[in-house]
């Protein structure tokens, strides 16, 4: 298998814009988790689906964030409108049941 | 709410050496435990997942133990190697699947 993949790897943007961050989980995993990591606060979890359900989304910072996951095989995390403090990197990680969580390469993403 | 601390934040040692790493929760309740390894500029990559059930697992040279009474899990990581040289991360399932990352211990080992 391919592992979880993630593009763009890199995104570079000015504020305002919009931001589409694309995942593609491991094959057969029912699970997908949407991270960023800064700095300043380490690895957060903003959400995660169960079978392309929205399970938790408690951990998203703001109303500019979304995510989705129309198939089992791809899900976006979307920023509209995106600010400077928006930037991070972004991994999208898939796990089958209770099993480990396996992490794709993430997304640099940085806000001018 | 849970918390998970990670001691030391950084660790050096020379090549060959045996050494533990160390991560603490707060809320014993928790579904799994699972310890990454990240490269600079890299995801992450799973090394060992232990389950609330279970008391250790080992691979390789890396042996991850559990002790949910007293809220610690460590890392043992025996002759050590350069290329074991990274940020090495604990992270708490606390069911729901929801999961709690500790900062870190980045760990240089000397060749």
């Amino acid at each position: 298998d391919a592992g979880v993949i993630q593009s763009p790897r890199h995104e570079v943007t000015e504020m305002g814009q919009e931001v589409t961050l694309r995942c593609k989980p491991i094959s057969g995993h029912d699970y997908l988790f949407w991270y960023r990591q800064t700095m300043m606060r380490g690895l957060e979890l903003l959400i995660y689906f169960n079978n392309n359900v929205p399970i938790d989304d408690s951990g998203m910072p703001e109303d500019r964030f979304s995510a989705k996951m129309p198939n089992a095989s791809f899900s976006t995390l979307k920023i509209q409108p995106s600010e400077p403090r928006d930037s991070a990197v972004y991994f999208c990680a898939s796990s089958l049941l209770a099993h480990e969580q396996y992490f794709g390469p993430g997304t640099r993403l940085t806000v001018t | 709410k849970q918390e998970v601390t990670q001691i030391p934040a950084a660790l050096s040692v020379p090549e060959g050496e045996n050494l533990v790493l160390n991560c603490s929760f707060t809320d014993s309740a928790i579904y799994n435990l699972q310890w990454f390894r990240q490269d600079p500029g890299k995801g992450l990559t799973s090394l060992l997942l232990i389950q609330s059930s279970q008391r250790e697992q080992t691979s390789g040279r890396l042996n991850a133990s559990l002790d949910k009474s007293s809220g610690r899990s460590t890392l043992y990581i025996a002759a050590s190697q350069p290329g074991d040289s990274a940020t090495y991360l604990c992270a708490v399932n606390t069911g729901g699947f929801k999961t709690i990352f500790g900062a870190g211990t980045r760990l240089f080992v000397k060749a």
